[in-house]
């Protein structure tokens, strides 16, 4: 099946700087990823849809210059949380689709950032 | 739009007995249905889903759904369950469609196995 990787798994940062997330499709092309977020006893909020060569298109309430997110190829795409301050700690999870089914979403093993 | 309820936040059950996790859902299109599974610190994992045909739906693992379209309903039963279910089970619709459309997720059901 379809697998999708994020790195890293775990990252700890102070307040004030920025982390980079990537969500990597191994062995298929994706031209759309999405980013999620997963608070405690709750289920996923999406953030954004990364489309390749293009802006990602961001959900309400979400800030896309806190959020940066990139697209660069058809296998990669990259979420940055700048200037993270302790409420953004949270676990957050990458997905990607296959042109067929496209209702199918794969999801990568999520990324726990902590910020101190 | 769609929303998802899924009532039970946690439902502890003893290791062979059977279980049901319930989801309804709403909406005034034509939907997809989901299960997905998620082990601690994990993604999320495609349990089974419905597109159309057989209402009933079977996983590998010897869970299985089935789709109730007057109930809107969804529920995931296994008929003996194992310490390694123990897992949050995530039911999902998205609207049918030829194209991608936005998939919403309901709360989570912590399954806890009791051994």
């Amino acid at each position: 099946g379809a697998v999708v990787s994020q790195h890293p798994s775990r990252v700890i940062c102070k307040s004030g700087t920025s982390v980079k997330i990537e969500c990597r499709s191994l062995d298929f092309q994706a031209t759309t990823m999405f980013w999620y977020r997963q608070f405690p006893k709750q289920s996923l909020m999406l953030m954004a849809t990364s489309n390749e060569g293009s802006k990602a298109t961001y959900e309400q309430g979400v800030e896309k210059d806190k959020f940066l997110i990139n697209h660069a190829s058809l296998t990669l795409s990259t979420l940055t949380v700048t200037s993270a301050h302790p409420e953004d700690s949270s676990f957050y999870i990458c997905s990607a689709i296959l042109a067929d089914p496209v209702h199918e979403q794969y999801f990568g093993p999520g990324t726990r950032l902590t910020v101190t | 739009a769609q929303s998802v309820t899924q009532l039970d936040s946690q439902v502890p059950v003893f290791e062979e007995a059977p279980v049901e996790l319930r989801c309804n859902y709403s909406s005034s299109v034509s939907v997809y249905l989901f299960w997905y599974v998620q082990y601690p610190n994990q993604g999320l994992q495609l349990l089974l889903k419905y597109l159309s045909g057989s209402t009933l739906v079977e996983s590998i693992n010897g869970f299985e759904a089935e789709f109730n379209k007057s109930q809107t309903s969804f529920h995931l039963r296994k008929p003996s369950v194992h310490i390694s279910d123990t897992a949050e089970y995530f039911c999902a619709v998205s609207p049918f469609s030829g194209g991608y459309q936005k998939v919403t997720f309901g709360t989570g059901t912590k399954l806890q196995v009791i051994p």
